[in-house]
């Protein structure tokens, strides 16, 4: 079965420290979302890519968090410093459109010390 | 804007038992709507969506979900519970591009 692949799983980090979490979205989708998962907020859309191009970011804190796709086969997002409160399980979904639904990625466990 | 209510954040049933989650959305649009289901430190799993056409949706692992515009609806339910089915359920609404995601309904399932 097709996937979409996060990189890394885990990931624990210091306070201040660049954070870049990476997506792989399933060969031909041309739909890629970023989802924030927390506790006490629930499944927050943070960003979502359709061709490449950015279509919303309005969901991400602007001042740190950076979202790209440098190819068809690459998503990124970066946090720039991060900070304890950035701690989450951060998703990737990907898709053609909305009729089809979205597979989503296993996640990248971000804890920020 | 496009949201979604999930009534209940814990539903407990017992094995066998009817299952009923409900999920109520609002949108300007005619709106796609989704079931996804996340087992423990996984992703979200697609269980079912409506789209256009029959308002009653069947998906994976026996549940099934109907569409009520009237009601602005969308529950989602299955005849008999397993115990695998135990898990965290979101429903989601998309109205144009994007998908927003209620906050979710942990189901338990009793022996």
């Amino acid at each position: 079965d097709a996937r979409v692949t996060q990189t890394p799983r885990h990931k624990v980090t210091e306070m201040g420290q660049e954070v870049t979490m990476r997506c792989q979205p399933i060969l031909g989708h041309n739909t890629v979302f970023w989802y924030r998962q927390t506790m006490m907020q629930g499944l927050e859309l943070l960003a979502y890519f359709r061709n490449r191009a950015p279509l919303d970011d309005s969901g991400m804190p602007k001042d740190r968090f950076s979202a790209e796709m440098p190819d068809a086969t690459l998503a990124t997002l970066k946090i720039q410093p991060s900070e304890p409160r950035d701690s989450a399980v951060y998703f990737c979904a990907s898709g053609l459109d909305r009729s089809y639904g979205y597979t989503f990625g296993s996640g990248t466990r971000l804890t920020v010390v | 804007a496009q949201s979604v209510t999930q009534l209940g954040s814990h539903v407990s049933v017992s094995e066998g038992a009817l299952v009923l989650l409900r999920c109520n959305y609002s949108s300007s649009v005619p709106p796609y709507l989704f079931w996804y289901v996340q087992y423990p430190n996984q992703g979200l799993q697609l269980l079912l969506k409506y789209t256009t056409g029959a308002t009653l949706v069947k998906g994976i692992n026996g549940f099934e979900a109907e569409f009520k515009k009237s009601e602005t609806s969308f529950h989602l339910t299955k005849p008999s519970a397993h115990m695998s089915d135990a898990a965290e359920y979101f429903c989601a609404v998309s109205d144009r591009n994007d998908m927003r995601f209620g906050a979710g309904t942990r189901l338990t399932v009793k022996p």
